[in-house]
C-alpha cells in the first residue's frame, strides 16, 4: 500500500531534550515536506526537500533541522525543543515538485513539549 | 509575499444543502491551486487541483472548484452536502511557480446538521 509514515504518532517531551520525528514513503517520491499545524494558522511548511541531499527552508524553519539522505526518508530534528513547538506535524510527499502531482500526507504526529 | 485566505473560520449547513467555500490567494501569477480535506484525527486528503485549462475542476466526493482570475479566487462548491462531508477544508497554493513551497490558508470548519 502507497503511503507515508511518520513515528512516532505521539510524543510528550520536556524542554531541551532532542528528538526526531520519522518519515518515510514507499512511493519513491523526489518532493518530501514537513508542516506543523496549528489553531487558527492553518499548515505552514517548515522545510521541504526536492531530492536527495537537496533541502530548502519552508516559511517557518527556526527550531527544526532535517535531513535527506535516502529518497525514502526525511526525518524531522528538533534540537532543543521549547514549549511554542508544541503542534501537529505532518510529513508529505509527491512524486516531484510540478505542480500537477499531489502531495500524500502522513497521518501527523501530535507533539508537546513541556 | 504568496498568501491565502479562507475568510470563512466556520460554516455550518444542513444535510442536502449546497455548499460553498471561499479562498482567496495573493500571488503574481496564477499559481497552482488545491483544496484538501482533513477529516477529524486525520491527514490531508487532496480534493482537487487546478493548474491551468478548464476553470471549473471536477474532485473526488462530488466537490469542485472555480478558478477566477479577476477575482483571485477559488472557491469549493458541492451540491448537495452528506453528514460524512463534516471535516475541516484548506485550500493551498504551491509548485514551481512558488519557488516550490506551498502555502495554506488557515481552513474553514464545516458542521453537517442532520
Amino acid at each position: 500500500e502507497a503511503q507515508v509514515t511518520q513515528n512516532p504518532r505521539y510524543l510528550i517531551t520536556v524542554t531541551g531534550k532532542k528528538l526526531t520525528v520519522t518519515c518515510s514513503q514507499n512511493m519513491n517520491h523526489e518532493y518530501m515536506s514537513w508542516y506543523r499545524q496549528d489553531p487558527g494558522l492553518g499548515l505552514r511548511q517548515i522545510y521541504y526537500s526536492m531530492n536527495v541531499e537537496v533541502t530548502d527552508k519552508g516559511d517557518v524553519p527556526e527550531g527544526y533541522k532535517v535531513s535527506r539522505k535516502e529518497k525514502r526518508n526525511f526525518p524531522l530534528i528538533l534540537e532543543s525543543p521549547s514549549p511554542n513547538q508544541t503542534s501537529l506535524y505532518f510529513c508529505a510527499s509527491s512524486l516531484s515538485m510540478q505542480g500537477t502531482e499531489t502531495q500524500y500526507f502522513g497521518p501527523g504526529t501530535r507533539l508537546l513539549v513541556l | 509575499a504568496q498568501s491565502v485566505t479562507q475568510p470563512d473560520i466556520h460554516i455550518t449547513v444542513s444535510e442536502g444543502a449546497s455548499l460553498e467555500l471561499r479562498c482567496n490567494y495573493s500571488y503574481g501569477a496564477t499559481p497552482y491551486l488545491f483544496w484538501y480535506v482533513q477529516s477529524p484525527g486525520q491527514g490531508l486528503q487532496l480534493l482537487l487541483k487546478y493548474f491551468s485549462g478548464d476553470t471549473l475542476v471536477q474532485g473526488i466526493k462530488g466537490f469542485e472548484a472555480e478558478f477566477k482570475r479577476s477575482q483571485s479566487s477559488f472557491n469549493l462548491r458541492k451540491p448537495s452536502v452528506h453528514w460524512s462531508d463534516a471535516a475541516e477544508y484548506f485550500c493551498a497554493v504551491g509548485g514551481t511557480n512558488t519557488g516550490n513551497q506551498f502555502y495554506f490558508g488557515t481552513g474553514t470548519s464545516l458542521t453537517v446538521i442532520p
